[in-house]
């Protein structure tokens, strides 16, 4: 079987950073991404890891280690609005990451 | 630039009807997923449509079918609707090559089966 694991909820305050792990158990793997789904919205893509290490795109940053079969997404300068659901995807399928195999989610809410 | 649109954004069905369900991908995307996504989970994989034809499958039944057209757009069809078919149904499309890698969601369609 498949599976992903990560922590299903998360508070931080305002300004602070908060780091959701993320580990996987998966028949194949080509990829790990992270999506941000804020109540009642789509997913919107955030950042995507192929290889071993660090990927920066603003305050959110996205972790992978394929040995460890473990990925994390951080977030810095937290803003209200971060406050929302982060899913941990993987590619499974070498033809595309549209198949992609999602986590449960980890509900981020930040507090003033 | 519109993103991916899906129509209806709400409906309501009861058990043994069938539904379907619209998207219209992102401009310049080709290839559509749909994706079920049950209250507090995550999204679970239905099929992806590229050329017009299934390309991959998750782990449902035959009951969920689809169909893409010349223009990209694609349909999910349920049948013999149950219970458990209440979700939130995603569609998603990407392009081939370059960017295959970031899916562009649209907002959903909530089914309700009664």
């Amino acid at each position: 079987g498949q599976s992903l694991e990560q922590p299903s909820e998360v508070t931080a305050v305002e300004g602070a950073i908060v780091q959701i792990n993320c580990t996987y158990q998966t028949s194949g793997f080509y990829g790990l991404s992270w999506y941000q789904q804020h109540d009642g919205g789509a997913p919107t893509f955030l950042s995507y890891n192929a290889l071993d290490g660090l990927e920066e795109t603003g305050r959110f940053s996205s972790f992978l280690s394929r040995s460890d079969s473990y990925g994390y997404l951080l977030l810095q300068e937290l803003q209200m609005k971060d406050s929302a659901s982060y899913f941990c995807a993987v590619s499974v399928d070498q033809t595309g990451a549209n198949n992609l195999f999602f986590g449960t989610g980890t509900r981020l809410t930040v507090i003033p | 630039d519109a993103g991916v649109t899906q129509s209806p954004t709400h409906l309501i069905k009861t058990r043994g009807q069938q539904v379907t369900l619209r998207c219209s991908p992102k401009s310049g995307h080709d290839t559509v997923s749909w994706y079920q996504q049950a209250l507090g989970q995550g999204p679970q994989f239905i099929f992806q449509y590229y050329e017009e034809e299934e390309r991959q499958r998750g782990n449902f039944p035959d009951r969920f079918s689809g169909h893409q057209y010349p223009n990209y757009s694609s349909e999910l069809n349920v049948n013999a609707l149950l219970l458990g078919d209440s979700a939130l149904y995603l569609c998603a499309s990407s392009p081939q090559g370059f960017g295959a890698n970031v899916l562009t969601f649209g907002a959903g369609s909530r089914l309700t089966v009664l």
